[in-house]
């Protein structure tokens, strides 16, 4: 009953570093997101995959990539981290867009130093 | 712009009462809306979803209603428990085509044992 899965699940970074944030749904669901959340400004949409196939900016698209991978994999890349980049990152999927619940997994909880 | 907003940002309650979590938004063409739960350190849990048809939405001790028309959506939970604290988030799309939830800032709930 794993549902969405991230990894890692804490991670440091160095500023200048990169590294992908990898998640995984096994429900099979058509559509996949990377959000983020920060304290006072609540969750915001980076990107989102609709389809397998297909990849769109959401709200705060500056500063990272995203690959959907296949079906089930949608993952999110920073190539130079920077301190405004701290934050905890989830990985939520639907069936399909605004018709279908969305679930989220656990979440990364990233510090740039 | 759909903008989100929860009052009161944090409710304390004795045990056993029943109480209203309170979500309004901008746009009354909001499509689905979506309740969740948030415990410290984890990930969200999908509580309720409200489709766009729909005028509330039930699932054991909780019951939630939308009405578009005054913007407005609300959480209620019957009979509350230590184990409910937590924060609560609601989320809506704002087209039947979006792909993005706009998120409130969440209530955190403190019921006392």
């Amino acid at each position: 009953n794993a549902g969405v899965t991230q990894t890692p699940k804490f991670q440091v970074l160095k500023t200048g570093q990169s590294m992908t944030l990898q998640c995984a749904q096994d429900m099979n669901h058509n559509s996949m997101y990377w959000y983020r959340q920060d304290p006072g400004m609540g969750l915001r949409l980076i990107y989102y995959s609709a389809s397998e196939g297909t990849t769109d900016k959401g709200e705060v698209p500056n500063g990272y990539n995203v690959s959907r991978l296949n079906k089930r994999e949608f993952s999110l890349r920073l190539e130079s981290a920077a301190p405004s980049q701290t934050s905890v990152y989830f990985c939520a999927s639907s069936a399909q867009g605004a018709a279908t619940e969305a679930f989220f997994g656990q979440g990364t909880r990233l510090t740039v130093v | 712009k759909q903008e989100v907003t929860q009052i009161p940002a944090a409710l304390s309650v004795p045990e056993g009462e029943n109480l209203v979590l309170n979500c309004s938004f901008t746009d009354s063409a909001i499509y689905n809306l979506q309740w969740f739960r948030q415990d410290p350190g984890k990930g969200l849990t999908s509580l309720l979803l409200i489709q766009s048809s729909q005028r509330e939405q039930t699932s054991g001790r909780l019951n939630a209603s939308l009405d578009k028309s005054s913007g407005r959506s609300t959480l209620y939970i019957a009979a509350s428990q230590p184990g409910d604290s937590a924060t609560y988030l609601c989320a809506g799309y704002s087209g039947a085509g979006s792909y993005q939830l706009t998120f409130g800032k969440g209530t955190k709930l403190s019921v006392i044992p």
